[in-house]
């Protein structure tokens, strides 16, 4: 069983500057949730991606945007970059099961990506 | 709203002291209740979760009960090693999508 992995594992941008975050999820899982954890702080939901849909939406302004691939991997992509966007940004997968509740099983953390903006 | 209070810390213990770390929980309905640590420069690692009132989880020595009347998800272990060393979160998940994270707990376990 492989699990959630993540690319890069940092990563060093400027301010203004665009982003691009992946995260491949477990096998056998088809959700990906997306996490900003700051320094010192507990991490905060960003969005959540199911069948390629966003599926709920933390309190994150839009410049922060997803995709899901049909392989349930993910991307996570920040514009404008802002010094505040330095984080560790965690990406989680789970199985939601077809006809079931919309919310997530367990979810399973990735390494994460810090990302730095000068 | 959702929110998760973690005791603050950080906490510093002796190998095979007793560790408390406290967590308590403001949530609407019925959340499923989690504990996730996270070593240096890693990610985060569920530890033990519970789904409704008066289960307990548990793993690898640790525990933590769902206590619905005071809204509480203590973590306990009887003995702690040098390798607990590590940053330990409460979480919930309120019904919806996302997981609602504490502040998180350092612990350090001296030999």
């Amino acid at each position: 069983e492989t699990g959630v992995t993540q690319s890069p594992t940092h990563l060093i941008k400027t301010r203004g500057q665009q982003v691009t975050l992946r995260c491949s999820s477990q096998s056998g899982h088809n959700t990906v949730s997306w996490y900003q954890q700051a320094l010192g702080q507990g991490p905060q939901f960003i969005f959540q991606y199911y069948r390629e849909e966003e599926n709920g939406r933390g309190n994150f302004p839009p410049r922060f945007s997803g995709l899901q691939f049909p392989n349930y991997s993910s991307e996570l992509n920040v514009n404008a970059l802002e010094l505040d966007d330095s984080a560790l940004y965690l990406c989680a997968s789970s199985l939601v099961v077809a006809g079931g509740p919309l919310f997530t099983d367990t979810q399973y953390f990735g390494p994460g990506t810090r990302l730095t903006v000068l | 709203g959702n929110s998760v209070t973690q005791m603050e810390g950080p906490v510093t213990l002796s190998e095979e002291a007793f560790l408390t770390i406290n967590c308590t929980y403001t949530a609407t309905g019925y959340p499923s209740l989690f504990w996730y640590v996270q070593y240096p420069g890693e990610g985060l690692q569920l530890l033990l979760k519970a789904t409704k009132a008066d289960d307990k989880g548990s793993n690898k020595g640790f525990e933590a009960t769902y206590r619905k009347e005071t809204t509480s998800f203590h973590l306990e272990k009887g003995s702690v090693q040098v390798s607990d060393s590590a940053v330990y979160f409460c979480a919930l998940r309120p019904g919806a999508q996302k997981l609602v994270f504490g502040q998180g707990t350092r612990l350090t376990i001296n030999p």
